[in-house]
């Protein structure tokens, strides 16, 4: 197995740029996931195969991947943005990961 | 419209046994990749288990070897047999679809979700 590590916490004010970073050696060979889940709720998908955005999700939300570090972006941050992100992965082995999760503020 | 519903939790002494359902409607249980994804509470999501297409099945060390992972195509049901439940394990269980791109067979995320239910393992 593997381990992917996140920042715990992230401050931003509204309308700034937030970027989340997700990091694993064995990531240049693998896919990475975003999720966004806020209290009482369920996660949602926001981010796919490092860069691709389910439909429904803004565009403010973007991928980008770069050696073993994977980042999640969000542009012109909004009070509803405020939530828990989480990156995943899976492997060869069939085994699945999620990283420990950034908690982002909206100041 | 895709759904899946979670049941079975409840409070459970240590060593106690629990299975959860999956209720699934809107696509076949058979055909997917499912999983289930805890989170103890104020705590980060974990990965638990998964039920491939092919029947094969992959576990998280934390679980391995105590939980059991299975569906009924009959009912399009997933399952999660816990047995030998410990403290660490109270945690709000989700069950999840991988959703896999058909011609490449790769993953495009986990799609879809259920609410939860919860497990606490206490005496």
């Amino acid at each position: 197995s593997y381990e992917l590590t996140q920042p715990p916490s992230l401050s931003v004010s509204p309308g700034q740029t937030a970027r989340i970073t997700c990091s694993a050696d064995a990531l240049p060979k693998l896919y990475a996931y975003w999720y966004q889940q806020k209290p009482g709720q369920a996660p949602v998908l926001i981010i796919y195969k490092d860069t691709e955005r389910p439909s429904g999700i803004p565009e403010r939300f973007s991928g980008s991947s770069s050696g073993t570090t994977v980042t999640l972006t969000i542009s012109g941050v909004q009070a509803e943005d405020e939530a828990d992100y989480y990156c995943q992965s899976s492997d060869s082995s069939g085994a699945y990961s999620f990283g420990g999760g950034t908690k982002l503020t909206v100041l | 419209e895709v759904q899946l519903v979670e049941t079975g939790g409840a409070l459970i002494q240590p060593g106690g046994s629990l299975r959860l359902s999956c209720a699934v409607s809107g696509f076949t249980v058979s055909s997917s990749y499912m999983s289930w994804v805890r989170q103890a509470p104020g705590r980060g999501l974990e990965w638990v288990s998964v039920l491939y297409a092919g029947g094969y099945t992959y576990y998280a060390d934390s679980v391995k070897g105590r939980f059991t992972i299975s569906r009924d195509n009959s009912k399009n049901t997933l399952y999660l047999q816990m047995n030998s439940l410990r403290a660490e394990d109270t945690a709000l269980y989700f069950c999840a679809r991988d959703v896999v791109e058909a011609v490449a067979a790769t993953s495009i995320g986990f799609q879809h979700w259920g609410q939860g239910t919860l497990v606490t393992v206490s005496s």
